[in-house]
């Protein structure tokens, strides 16, 4: 089945710094989303992406879709505290059930 | 608040019991799907489910684990005489097509 490689696995940063991470797959998807998932808690979408280029925003969180559609990246812009948590990738086909997530980037910010 | 609702949170039992896992979806929403969640790790999809229709089970494993979405209802997942391997969170998500939206999960521990 398709393979999502999201890195890194773990990030320790200074707020204020800006955070960037990425996923890779084998194959291609038609819809790429960015979830936060906080301890104890649900996985909460930030982005979903539908085209091949797309460049998206959300407050200080901006996601793009890889041109090849096997790939998508998400920044985040001068990082707070409450930006700590597990950051997941997924890709999902047209069949709609077929959502693969990746492993997380699990992000921690020092004040 | 309409979100995906999961109960119970968190859930005990002893190996060869039954857990009974339920999910209300999103109002509005038709679409429900099972992941499961275990530590330091990604969600895998388990199963796919539209009201009375499995449409994906291929990430069920094939013995002692079952799904449905009645007509009326939550959709329950249902593991007989669980085994310490169960141990995991598992969320429901709800989509009516588009992006899945997910619960806060039930913790289920086997004891």
């Amino acid at each position: 089945g398709q393979q999502l490689n999201q890195s890194p696995q773990s990030m320790f940063i200074q707020e204020g710094e800006d955070v960037s991470m990425n996923c890779t797959s084998s194959s291609i998807f038609n819809t790429w989303l960015w979830y936060k998932q906080d301890p104890g808690e649900g996985p909460v979408l930030l982005i979903a992406l539908y085209k091949a280029g797309e460049l998206t925003s959300n407050g200080r969180l901006t996601a793009q879709f890889g041109i090849t559609r096997k790939d998508s990246f998400l920044n985040i812009s001068a990082s707070i505290p409450s930006d700590v948590g597990i950051y997941f990738c997924a890709g999902q086909t047209y069949n709609n059930n077929d959502m693969r997530f990746g492993a997380g980037t699990r992000l921690t910010v020092k004040p | 608040n309409a979100g995906v609702m999961q109960n119970p949170r968190h859930l005990v039992r002893r190996r060869g019991q039954e857990a009974r896992l339920r999910c209300s979806p999103m109002k509005g929403h038709s679409h429900v799907y099972w992941y499961r969640q275990l530590p330091e790790e990604g969600l895998k999809f388990m199963v796919y489910l539209q009201k009375e229709n499995i449409i994906d089970e291929s990430g069920m494993p094939k013995e002692r684990f079952s799904a449905e979405f009645p007509k009326e209802g939550p959709s329950i997942l249902r593991i007989q005489q669980v085994v310490r391997g169960d141990s995991a969170a598992y969320f429901c998500a709800s989509s009516q097509g588009g992006e899945q939206y997910f619960g806060p999960g039930t913790r289920l521990t086997v004891t």
